[in-house]
């Protein structure tokens, strides 16, 4: 069974906070995980591949729990701008074709406050 | 960069019409996908396609049909709009199924 799950949120938070999202995945076999963001009323827009040892851009901290089966998204510093909904994206084998397809979740809404 | 790009970002339409919501990438990307995305159910994948001509059906393709005549561009059919196929449709193109997808802005469209 393909499933994505996160919370919905949403999360409300003050300018400079440091703020995590996990989101927990089904199929053990999945290689590719990643996470997007989306702007109100905006499309979907990749915010970082997620890497088994974990990573980082700037910010932002993914990390790959595969014993788990979770992904998580740290921002530190949280600013104004950060406001948006958060995707997790795993990729699901043998859901469309040989290398699976991606499957997104329903998204955590971040709301940072002044 | 990326461009996919959608025909139309708002489009209104009449119950029964029959309505082309067309798509192009200009990254030479092997993949797309039609995904339409409501409140509180996220995106769900309507049709994907892996190659000119080839089309394989995602989680909600009933009322939908696709045509992919040329690589770059990827078509997504209503045959017949009725009112719960009011939502946002977003195209996405990537150059494997198992790396990032890049979307177009979106067509929110209404069917009355």
């Amino acid at each position: 069974r393909k499933e994505v799950e996160q919370d919905p949120g949403p999360f409300n938070v003050p300018e400079g906070a440091t703020v995590a999202f996990n989101c927990t995945y089904s199929n053990s076999a999945s290689q590719s995980f990643f996470w997007y963001r989306q702007d109100c009323r905006k499309e979907p827009k990749l915010l970082m591949s997620v890497y088994s040892s974990g990573n980082e851009d700037g910010r932002f901290t993914a990390q790959l729990n595969r014993a788990s089966q979770y992904i998580s998204l740290l921002i530190r510093d949280s600013k104004l701008s950060d406001s948006a909904t958060y995707l997790c994206v795993v990729n699901m084998r043998g859901y469309g074709g040989s290398q699976g397809n991606l499957i997104f979740g329903k998204g955590t809404k971040l709301s940072v406050k002044p | 960069d990326v461009k996919v790009t959608q025909s139309s970002r708002y489009l209104v339409k009449r119950t029964g019409e029959k309505v082309f919501l067309e798509c192009v990438q200009d990254m030479d990307h092997e993949n797309m996908f039609w995904y339409r995305q409501d409140p509180g159910l996220g995106l769900r994948l309507i049709y994907f396609s892996y190659d000119v001509k080839m089309k394989e059906k995602g989680d909600i393709p009933e009322g939908y049909s696709v045509s992919r005549e040329k690589k770059e561009r990827f078509s997504l059919i209503l045959e017949s709009a009725s009112t719960n196929q009011t939502s946002m449709y977003l195209c996405a193109s990537g150059p494997y199924s198992n790396q990032p997808q890049h979307f177009g802005d979106g067509t929110r469209l209404s069917i009355l």
